[in-house]
Order: C-alpha cells, then structure tokens, then sequence
C-alpha cells in the first residue's frame, strides 16, 4: 500500500467551478503537508504549505487537513483556465527526515474557457 | 535570480551506458536534494546534501547511482550502467536552511524543471 493515495484524474471542470482535489495518507507521523502545482515539462511549484490540522487560504486557494481522518484537500474557487496542471499532495513528519517528502501521484486538472 | 537549472533536459541512451545529470541550484542554497518520477509512479525522494555532505541518501536505489556535490555548489547523478528500469524524470531542488534552524530561510523546496532519462 502507498502511503499516499491521489486520485489521478484527469478532473475536467468548466471555468469558474470549484475544484476539490484529495489525498488520503496512512502514516500517522506526517505532520507536514503541502501541494505542488506542476505544468507540464516544468518542476514542481509549491501553492500551499500546511502544519498539523486546519485550514489555511491564500487567495483562491484552500487548502484543509484533517489528521483524524489522514484526509486532506485543496479547493480552487474560480477556476480559470490557467489552473490547468498537474497537482501533487506532498508529505513528512518531523522525524522522517527534513524535506524528505513523500508525494501523492498527482492529480492531472483541466479547466475548460 | 536564477532558479535551479538542470541539465540535460532529456537524455536518451543505450542499457549498459552511463549518464551523468548536472543540478545547479539556487545561489546560497545550502541544501540540495534529488527526487525521481518513474513513469506512473509518484515522485520519491534519492537523496539530500547539505553542502558537499550527503545528509540521506536512503531513497537512492542501489550502487549503480552515485551523487556528488564537490565544493558544495552544483551536483551531480551518475547513473552507470543505466538499467531500463532507470527512465524516467530526475529532479533537483534546492533549499535554504530554515529559521527555525537558525538558517534564516524558510526551508521552502524550489524544484528545478527535470532531466528526463529515457534507457532504450
């Protein structure tokens, strides 16, 4: 089993809906979680940075962590056909090592005009 | 500023041959670290340096790899002899130490755009 589960999609959407991305996760010592947003042929670009549980916003950007559940989630309002990328769920815990990252497969989005 | 450069972007050889892939990460980022995609799996960690020292390397794959860091600035990944197996996207990135190490930076991971390894 994965320690980290991401739906890869593709999510087709039409602009301006919300867009809900997850990953389900099975180590308990991840304390740490954030989301890349990846175009295509580029790296990795890091959107949302996340300690414990919560919620934190940045413009359109939501991003949710439910611990209990080893749930989290990363909602677009607005979506706009710029958004249309790769997104990664990426993870640690203070002890597996600093930015050694455990990522999800990605989610591949696509926002249609 | 420059971000992390990677070079090549995509390099196609021959099972048994040997490839070398070079990272140049951020100026002044102590940290560098290389991450692997194989085709369909997800992005996994190989391994850190800090400086010219390698902090982890548990996620390299076996003794066919081997990274260096010589004075700390640029990096490379010597793959030989490359196996099928080894295709795939080799990232590089590159942090400062965080703050709350005493470093100053935020210990953010900026990702260089990949070296894409095709073993036929």
């Amino acid at each position: 089993q994965k320690e980290v589960e991401q739906d890869p999609g593709p999510l087709s959407v039409p602009e301006g809906a919300i867009v809900s991305l997850n990953c389900t996760y099975s180590n308990s010592a991840f304390q740490y979680f954030m989301w890349y947003r990846q175009y295509s042929r580029k790296g990795p670009e890091l959107l949302m940075y996340t300690y414990s549980s919560g919620n934190k916003e940045d413009g359109r950007f939501t991003a949710q962590v439910d611990k209990s559940s080893k749930y989290i989630s990363l909602f677009i309002r607005d979506s706009q056909p710029s958004d249309s990328a790769t997104y990664l769920c990426a993870m640690r815990g203070m002890n597996t090592g600093f930015q050694k990252l455990v990522f999800g497969t990605g989610t591949r989005l696509l926002v249609s005009p | 500023e420059a971000g992390v450069t990677q070079f090549p972007s995509h390099s196609v050889i021959e099972k048994g041959q040997t490839v070398t892939l070079r990272c140049d990460p951020i100026s002044g980022h102590d940290n560098l670290y290389w991450y692997r995609r194989v085709m369909g799996k997800e992005i996994k960690f190989l391994l850190h340096f800090v400086k010219e020292s390698k902090q982890d390397e548990s996620g390299m794959p076996n003794n066919r790899f081997l990274a260096e860091r010589t004075g700390g600035t640029y990096s490379t990944l010597k793959v030989q002899p490359a196996e099928l197996e080894d295709s795939g996207v080799y990232f590089c990135a590159s942090s400062q130490t965080p703050h709350w190490t005493s470093g100053g930076g935020t210990g953010e991971l900026f990702f260089g755009e990949g070296s894409r390894l095709t073993v036929l």
